[in-house]
């Protein structure tokens, strides 16, 4: 069965700051992988997503993530943090079906001024 | 385009009462999805709906039931409501086709639960 751990729970960065979320997964055949983020008392927003081809993707608000196999990592990453970027980013796999969609259990950025 | 909409957006049971949360997405999706959050877990699928007419349990299925009512909504329901059953509960839909798309989820804006 396929799993997804992301090693830190909290991260606390300045503002202006790099940022790196890891996350490493387990599965079985080539992954669709995902990152997540949550704002408080929100759903959950899609930053970007990894399917085939190049390894470095680009999402939204200035986020990018590699995806590397020999590691089995898919690790988030951003140059310079904004304040506003202070929220809960998921970690997840899935497959073309849909239905082993498996999250990570989350890591929660605080960013101070 | 709503997307994903879910009601209520807050909800207090007492122990032992039923309930029905509500999903709807405009988006044509044919999958669909109730999950859980609770801190620390991130979030567990309850029960999903690959297509219409079909679903199938997920991770935690135990205390609740689905309906898939039509293509557009997917309703989830507690019949006897216990404490552990406090959460936050989202609806996620999405469009699944052959291999080559992206079958990224797309989420409601959840309904916080509390069962005392």
């Amino acid at each position: 069965a396929q799993s997804v751990t992301q090693p830190d729970i909290h991260i606390t960065v300045s503002e202006g700051a790099s940022l790196e979320l890891r996350c490493n997964y387990s599965y079985g055949a080539t992954p669709y992988l995902f990152w997540y983020v949550q704002s408080p008392g929100q759903g959950l927003q899609l930053l970007l997503k990894y399917f085939s081809g190049d390894t470095l993707v680009q999402g939204i608000k200035g986020f990018e993530a590699e995806f590397k196999r020999s590691q089995s990592s898919f690790n988030l990453r951003k140059p310079s943090v904004h304040w506003s970027d202070a929220a809960e980013y998921f970690c997840a796999v899935g497959n073309n079906y849909g239905q082993n969609f498996v999250f990570g259990p989350g890591t929660r950025l605080s960013v101070l001024p | 385009n709503a997307g994903v909409t879910q009601t209520p957006k807050f909800q207090v049971l007492k122990t032992g009462q039923s309930m029905t949360l509500q999903c709807a997405q405009d988006m044509n999706h044919n999958s669909m999805y109730w999950y859980r959050q609770d801190p620390g877990m991130g979030l567990r699928l309850i029960y999903y709906s690959a297509s219409e007419g079909t679903t199938d349990k997920g991770e935690v299925p135990n205390g609740y039931n689905v309906s898939r009512l039509n293509k557009r909504e997917f309703s989830l329901r507690l019949e006897s409501a216990a404490p552990s059953q406090t959460s936050v509960y989202f609806c996620a839909s999405s469009i699944v086709s052959q291999v080559g798309s992206y079958n990224e989820q797309f989420f409601g804006p959840g309904t916080r639960l509390t069962v005392l």
